[in-house]
């Protein structure tokens, strides 16, 4: 039973437009949300996080949006440029997890010059 | 400051086998969690030491263990190799338990093939 879902596999965007990469979750007892980046041959990079208290958390190009009423979160990269090409992992903690990160399968990103 | 170092960075054994993979936690960190990454997939929770004792296990059975010693680095040991045992095995440091909050510090992995 996956508790985080990243149902897009992979995700193309055009350098300098808006990549938006989308994440599901079932538990609504999660606490918090990170996001992080993969690039091949190399560990996860933890990119932002946000409460559950919360609906939006911005980091200079990053956001993540969260909406609990559809247990949807969302991370917006703008521009988007050819260094972001990686793997982005959603994952969520919380109680019931004793607070480990529950993570999604990953969504390719890969931006066209 | 360092980050994660794991070592070694590939490794093939042979099923019923045993390995251990190592761990240097990142300088300050004092809390070390361990992942399983199926090709295709997202890491998996193993477990976490928390000051050299267990502080959280995931769906894992027995034969995988682990220590964390007094200068916070760690060790994986997995016995009896199965194939399905096959993945890239990710190190991760925090201090405390911010890393669920503001995010652990990952070394590069442990890629182990079984055959």
């Amino acid at each position: 039973d996956q508790q985080v879902k990243q149902n897009s596999p992979s995700l193309s965007v055009q350098e300098g437009r808006i990549s938006i990469l989308n994440c599901d979750y079932t538990n609504s007892m999660f606490d918090y949300f990170l996001w992080y980046k993969k690039y091949p041959a190399e560990g996860p990079t933890f990119l932002i996080s946000i409460s559950s208290i919360k609906d939006k958390n911005e980091d200079g190009r990053f956001t993540v949006f969260l909406n609990k009423s559809a247990k949807h979160l969302s991370l917006h990269i703008v521009p988007s440029q050819p260094g972001d090409s990686a793997v982005y992992f959603c994952a969520a903690s919380g109680f019931d997890s004793n607070y480990q990160l529950i993570w999604g399968a990953g969504t390719k990103l890969i931006i066209k010059p | 400051e360092t980050g994660v170092t794991q070592s070694p960075t590939h490794l093939i054994k042979t099923r019923g086998q045993q390995v251990t993979l190592r761990c240097s936690s990142q300088s300050g960190h004092n809390t070390v969690s361990w992942y399983q990454q199926a090709l295709g997939q997202g890491p998996q929770f193993i477990f976490q030491y928390y000051r050299e004792e267990e502080n959280g296990r995931g769906n894992f059975p027995p034969r995988f263990s682990g220590l964390q010693f007094p200068n916070y680095s760690s060790e994986l040991n997995v016995n009896a190799l199965e194939l399905d045992d096959s993945a890239l095995y990710l190190c991760a440091s925090s201090l405390g338990g911010q890393g669920a909050v503001y995010g652990y510090t990952f070394g590069s992995g442990t890629r182990l093939t079984v055959v």
